[in-house]
């Protein structure tokens, strides 16, 4: 059964219209992440939840932002959408802690098209 | 900073063929995690291996085996046998101590051929 779920597979959403992408976990882990993939290239980190504490990547457009209303769920929203926002959104948990020593699970991620 | 080098940016083999993606790492930490995914055209990126810095003992898990090696900071997949199953994109990762951040390599997309 998936451990990490994310909804929906597919999103379509018009040129600044805002969309909301979901995940949502079973694994109880205290870390979640939000990465954006586009075609070719690696995830790249946009932020990360530990508990509730919001890490945010200097990089990241204010266009992203985050919520995350309990240990299970965590939202990705996009205020106004581009073109170049067009990419696979990737949610992962992982077991957090002082160390690093733990892997992330992904989910199968939400492909959003922007028209 | 961490960064990931993943020089290969795709490889295709022959179904049998012996195949590695080599992994290149860069952190000042002296403790960290390296990690190696796999992803399907499916798209969900599933977890191979973690190995920590402090330890550097290669490791076989059936078709595959790792290869780390701090001297040269590099940890190596090597699939053995390779089969059209495992054609993927492969990503390297890296975690650093006390930073739950993970960064990943550009990713090497294998293809095997039958």
């Amino acid at each position: 059964d998936a451990m990490v779920i994310q909804n929906p597979r597919y999103q379509v959403t018009q040129f600044g219209k805002p969309v909301t992408l979901s995940c949502s976990q079973t694994l109880n882990h205290n870390v979640m992440y939000w990465y954006q993939q586009k075609s070719s290239q690696a995830p790249k980190l946009l932020f990360h939840y530990y508990d509730k504490d919001f890490n945010n990547e200097a990089d990241t457009p204010d266009n992203f932002q985050s919520r995350r209303p309990n240990t299970s769920f965590c939202f990705l929203d996009i205020r106004s959408p581009g073109l170049g926002d067009a990419a696979m959104y990737l949610c992962a948990t992982s077991r957090g802690g002082i160390s690093g020593n733990t892997e992330a699970f992904f989910g199968q991620g939400t492909r959003l098209t922007v028209v | 900073a961490q960064k990931v080098t993943q020089a290969q940016t795709e490889i295709s083999v022959v179904e049998k063929e012996d195949v590695t993606l080599d992994c290149v790492y860069e952190t000042r930490d002296t403790t960290y995690y390296l990690f190696w995914y796999k992803q399907p055209p499916s798209g969900e990126l599933v977890f191979l291996i973690r190995r920590n810095s402090f330890d550097e003992q290669n490791e076989i898990s059936g078709r595959y085996s790792w290869n780390f090696q701090k001297s040269t900071s590099s940890f190596n997949f090597t699939i053995t046998a390779s089969q059209v199953v495992d054609s993927a994109v492969y990503f390297c990762a890296l975690k650093v101590n006390n930073n739950n951040d993970m960064r990943f390599g550009a990713g090497t997309r294998l293809t095997v051929k039958p």
